[in-house]
């Protein structure tokens, strides 16, 4: 059973390229998220989603864009990556209900130099 | 609009001492309440929740948390903890009926010492 899968788990880019981090669920979940963290600061939401062809953002969603077109799927794209977004991402998924639990992905650990 | 708020960043202990990890939090409206725990290298898993019911919920690896609801607190303890408990534990909220959003704590670090 392997849950959330994120790729890739490491990744170098430098300053102005863009990159696309993937999530994929195989849980049949409606809600996915994406999540940074950074130390001291826990995690933030960037962005979310709540049903195919439905997102919404976070906290911190400057930066940042999504998309859902299927259930399994919620890609993460830097459009022009900068310093400040030096970061481990984790993408999250959970049955769609306050009260149920969110599962996580191993995270990206991402530079940018 | 919530938030949560974890008091100690770091904690420190020896083995088989026994810890508490701070969680207070504040909503004008319902809770429910969540622990995740975060080992080197990997990402989060749900160690307990409160939802509704008895206030005090228990994990299968021994921690216990109780809601309080007159102190707006959700405190994470363990009898006698392990080396294998290291890691770093997270405090979160989301709203009773609502969206699904989790709002998380800055997270604390246990570090058990031998």
């Amino acid at each position: 059973n392997a849950g959330v899968t994120q790729t890739p788990k490491f990744q170098v880019l430098k300053t102005g390229q863009s990159m696309t981090l993937q999530c994929a669920q195989d849980m049949n979940h409606e809600y996915m998220s994406w999540y940074r963290q950074d130390p001291g600061m826990g995690l933030r939401l960037i962005h979310y989603s709540v049903g195919a062809g439905i997102t919404d953002q976070g906290e911190v969603p400057n930066g940042y864009n999504v998309s859902r077109s299927t259930t399994e799927d919620f890609p993460l794209r830097l459009l022009s990556a900068a310093p400040s977004q030096t970061s481990v991402y984790f993408c999250a998924s959970s049955a769609g209900f306050s009260n149920q639990p969110q599962h996580f992905g191993d995270g990206t650990r991402l530079s940018i130099l | 609009a919530q938030s949560v708020t974890q008091l100690d960043s770091q904690v420190p202990v020896f083995e088989e001492a026994p810890v508490e990890l701070r969680c207070n939090y504040s909503s004008s409206v319902s809770v429910y309440l969540f622990w995740y725990v975060q080992y080197p290298n990997q990402g989060l898993q749900l160690l307990l929740k409160y939802l509704s019911g008895s206030t005090l919920v228990e994990s299968i690896n021994g921690f216990e948390a109780e809601f309080n609801k007159s102190q707006t607190s959700f405190h994470l303890r363990k009898p006698s903890v392990h080396i294998s408990d290291t890691a770093e534990y997270f405090c979160a909220v989301s709203v009773r009926g609502s969206n699904y959003k989790l709002t998380f704590g800055k997270g604390t670090l246990l570090t058990v010492n031998p």
